[in-house]
């Protein structure tokens, strides 16, 4: 069983569409985030929530935005998609108690590979 | 969190050890040392960490200075599977705002 499964794997859709990215764990995790990988290979923390919560926010444009329905999902969604937007994103999560980090172990998904023409 | 500087690139032939060093010459007093790789078109994938002593797992080795401004990831019998971005991270182990801040890591290239 997958860990952390993100859906789709590739998405290819046109400039100004509006597109959403699923994540789901079942590792029992209560804390999940959202990363941009771009074309230079960086990883950079989007977002991250814990139990359904907004904790880490990274000045990410307000076209995006994640939606928690509960702790094993976290989804994207993305308004107006630009052409700057296209990237890998990966889910990943990880396990806090009582909103503390313990050991600070995160496991990823596969990854989304987002394409804007 | 403490930056870190890693090697862009390193070659290792397949079975020996690779020894991928880091430096986190700024690293405060509770943060650990984390490895994570990236193996092509994957998610990445937590290796090892450490504080100060050295770590071992069914992974790999950590070995820490006394010190604490580098470290060496040690992959004992590299594999072609072990080729794969490699990256060093300092962060805290325990509170809040978990987010792990990746650079640009070391490519590891094993060889036949």
């Amino acid at each position: 069983d997958t860990a952390v499964s993100q859906t789709p794997k590739y998405l290819v859709t046109q400039m100004g569409n509006d597109k959403s990215i699923k994540c789901e764990q079942n590792l029992g995790h209560d804390t999940m985030y959202w990363y941009k990988q771009d074309s230079k290979k960086f990883l950079k923390i989007m977002f991250s929530y814990n139990n359904k919560e907004l904790i880490i926010n990274e000045t990410v444009p307000n076209r995006f935005s994640p939606k928690s329905p509960d702790k094993a999902h976290l989804n994207l969604h993305i308004n107006s998609l630009e052409l700057g937007d296209s990237a890998v994103y990966f889910c990943a999560s990880s396990h806090h108690t009582g909103g503390v980090v313990i050991k600070n172990i995160q496991y990823f998904g596969a990854g989304t590979r987002l394409s804007v023409l | 969190d403490a930056k870190t500087t890693q090697p862009p690139s390193m070659d290792c032939a397949e079975g020996r050890a690779a020894n991928l060093p880091c430096n986190h010459s700024t690293i405060s007093g509770n943060e650990y040392v984390y490895w994570y790789r990236q193996i092509h078109s994957q998610g990445p994938q937590y290796i090892i960490h450490g504080l100060k002593n050295n770590e071992t797992n069914e992974m790999a080795s950590l070995i820490i200075t006394e010190d604490r401004k580098s470290s060496t990831l040690i992959l004992p019998h590299a594999t072609l599977r072990d080729t794969a971005v490699y990256y060093c991270i300092v962060r805290v182990a325990r509170g809040y705002g978990n987010k792990l801040v990746f650079g640009a890591g070391t490519i590891l290239r094993v060889k036949s």
